[in-house]
């Protein structure tokens, strides 16, 4: 079945940029229609879509944070990348990956890693 | 403040039917189709509905979702213990050109 996880720092200073990959199976995002996004969720917040990226390499990032974000995939080792620059204590969250299917006749992610908490502080 | 507006609570005893709404505008729910997330303390969110109101696999069918011109229902009927959880709806909006989440809500089984 598909699974994904999520791999990086769990620990970051201020203006830190921050790397994360996301390592998945049971797909390839060379099929059509196929995507993998990001989402974070502050402590005991809400969830935060981030940015997706598609089997073409389209590329959609929240609007609010698009400044500051880059998704890029690497399709022959299975892993798509979001690097975030000037993290601040406000974007201390744990960030999820999640697979879009390729049916785009609705938008919803059906598979979610576990998840990576990752904290910034002085 | 989130795009999509849901109640930040919900309680109902074992057996009974919550119903958890989702409130947004024209450029989301209004045009586009609504999923739901179900988040168990500690877990990663797991889809429940998408396209309104279809149900992935596994899913069984006392869950429920309907839309009605700007605002999304999710049903839950029959309530469980193991329904205690934080529920999400989601949706596409074209004016902001992102994926919207709800502020969330926790269901309570009294």
């Amino acid at each position: 079945q598909i699974t994904l996880k999520e791999s990086g720092p769990t620990l970051m200073k201020p203006t830190q940029t921050l790397t994360l990959t996301c390592t998945f199976s049971e797909f390839s995002l060379r099929t059509t229609g196929v995507g993998v996004g990001w989402i974070r969720q502050p402590p005991g917040k809400a969830l935060e879509w981030l940015a997706i990226i598609y089997w073409d390499d389209d590329e959609s990032y929240n609007p609010s944070l698009k400044s500051r974000l880059t998704i890029t995939k690497d399709t022959s080792k299975n892993q798509v990348v979001l690097t975030m620059t000037n993290m601040g204590p406000v974007d201390t969250a744990t960030y999820y990956c999640a697979h879009r299917p390729r049916d785009h006749s609705f938008f919803a992610f059906d598979i979610w890693g576990q998840g990576t908490m990752v904290t910034v502080s002085s | 403040q989130s795009v999509l507006t849901q109640p930040p609570a919900a309680s109902g005893t074992p057996g009974q039917r919550v119903t958890i709404s989702c409130s947004g505008g024209t450029s989301n729910i209004g045009s586009r189709t609504v999923s739901w997330y179900q988040q168990l303390p500690g877990t990663a969110p797991k889809l429940l509905i998408y396209s309104t109101n279809r149900r992935p696999s596994g899913v069984p069918d006392r869950i429920s979702g309907s839309k009605s011109g700007t605002s999304a229902s999710l049903a839950i009927s029959g309530l469980q213990s193991e329904d205690e959880a934080d529920y999400y709806c989601a949706a596409w909006d074209d004016s902001l050109h992102a994926y919207v989440f709800g502020a969330g809500t926790k269901v309570t089984v009294l």
